[in-house]
């Protein structure tokens, strides 16, 4: 049965802390595994990573995929309180994507 | 605002009641999707449509839940003989898919909020 998991399932550190997010899958038929950030509302994309080994940045936010070990983790750097949120990983296959459930994040001020 | 829309926002109903929710998707996605999200779960994937085409359902999809796309366009999903454990968060997201290649982001609505007394 395909499945993701997410790990921790909830972190709480200090404004200014570096945090790395895990994300595990087995999947049949992989295609992409995309990261969402979720606030009190929908999903807002991320990244998505089709490739091993290349890394994806957006300002602090960066993320990596290893299709060989099956995983894939998202950094945080500089955390700031508008940080805090769900993050979601999910995985492509087919037409059909399948979420893990998620890491909730909280940052201290 | 161009994004994904859903209609309403929330929805207070009771139990045996039927409930219809709305999905109008960005104007140029081919895909759409419907999920359901509950207290402390990642979305779970229910049904999606290419163009009006409804082209999978999830085991979780009972019955009593049925979801159309008759133009292509917007979405809906209804729930017949609604029951507590249907309280969630329906999502509906789209995607642009162009022949054989999919454009795998999926860009999410609000969601309408189910809760049933």
């Amino acid at each position: 049965e395909d499945k993701v998991v997410q790990s921790p399932l909830s972190l709480v550190v200090h404004e200014g802390d570096t945090v790395t997010l895990n994300c595990s899958y087995e999947v049949t038929n992989f295609r992409s595994l995309l990261w969402y950030k979720q606030e009190k509302k929908a999903p807002t994309f991320l990244f998505m990573l089709t490739s091993s080994g290349i890394e994806k940045k957006s300002g602090r936010l960066s993320s990596i995929l290893d299709k060989k070990e099956l995983f894939s983790i998202l950094n945080i750097t500089a955390t700031q309180t508008g940080d805090s949120a769900v993050y979601l990983c999910a995985v492509v296959r087919d037409d059909k994507i399948i979420f893990g459930k998620g890491t909730r994040l909280h940052i201290l001020p | 605002d161009t994004g994904v829309s859903q209609d309403p926002r929330h929805k207070i109903t009771k139990r045996g009641q039927n409930v219809t929710f709305r999905c109008d998707p960005i104007s140029e996605h081919n895909r759409l999707y419907w999920y359901r999200q509950t207290l402390g779960q990642g979305p779970e994937f229910l049904t999606y449509f290419q163009n009006e085409a409804q082209l999978e359902k999830s085991r979780l999809l009972s019955d009593r839940f049925s979801a159309e796309r008759p133009k292509g366009s917007f979405s809906t999903l209804e729930i017949q003989r609604t029951e507590q454990g249907d309280s969630a968060m329906y999502l509906c997201a789209s995607s642009l898919a162009a022949d054989s290649t999919v454009t795998d982001t999926q860009y999410f609505g609000p969601g309408t909020r189910l809760t049933v007394l």
